[in-house]
């Protein structure tokens, strides 16, 4: 029972423009959202969060769109740079799957910046 | 102001044997989790701990599987009896406070033989 799910399992960018990854997820409980970052074999790097009692938070280069009636976000990073090649975790928390604290994850979306 | 440390980075187990991961919180830092990332998935939520307590364990596996956070010293997840299913990348995070952003160590590679 996939709770957070980010159906992208790679996406290819072209440096300078926008990236955009997506996430949705079904359990109306989870009130708390977050994203990470990751390279291989070190761990996850956190970038964004976002409340549910926001629709928008911004950071930078990164912005978190969050749509609740949708149960969808996004993280858009602009403009894109090869160094934010990545693979991306979504993340939640407030639902059943990892308590009311531990962190519900989607399987990730590997963002490839290309020159 | 060092981060979230995780020791040992590698770990070599045979089936049967035990398999202790060491993680040391953010300074100040007083909630810690752990989670598994099999190959190709996302972390799973093992257990939240608090100094001294176990707040939620509803990740982990019924048995083989515990953890503790004493009152010094790092919080530690041990593996009874290891099996090739354990094989896995280990990470453990901290928060300054409840349903705050996580910080995670670097991983704890467990592969079984």
């Amino acid at each position: 029972d996939q709770q957070v799910k980010q159906n992208s399992p790679s996406l290819s960018v072209q440096e300078g423009r926008i990236s955009i990854l997506n996430c949705d997820y079904t359990n109306s409980m989870f009130d708390y959202f977050l994203w990470y970052k990751k390279y291989p074999a070190e761990g996850p790097t956190f970038l964004i969060s976002i409340s549910s009692i926001k629709d928008k938070n911004e950071d930078g280069r990164f912005t978190v769109f969050l749509n609740k009636s949708a149960k969808h976000l996004s993280l858009h990073i602009v403009p894109s740079q090869p160094g934010d090649s990545a693979v991306y975790f979504c993340a939640a928390s407030g639902g059943s799957g990892g308590g009311a604290d531990g962190l519900t994850f989607g399987k990730g979306t590997h963002l490839i910046i290309q020159p | 102001n060092a981060g979230v440390m995780q020791n040992p980075r590698h770990l070599v187990r045979r089936r049967g044997q035990e398999a202790r991961l060491r993680c040391s919180p953010m300074k100040g830092h007083s909630h810690v989790y752990w989670y598994r990332q099999l190959p190709e998935e996302g972390l799973k939520f093992m257990v939240y701990l608090q100094k001294e307590n176990i707040i939620d364990e509803s990740g982990m596996p019924k048995e083989r599987f515990s953890a503790e956070f004493p009152k010094e010293g790092p919080s530690i997840l041990r593996i009874q009896q290891v099996v090739r299913g354990d094989s896995a990348a280990y990470f453990c995070a901290s928060s300054l406070r409840d349903r705050g952003e996580q910080y995670f160590g670097p991983g704890t590679r467990l592969t079984v033989t």
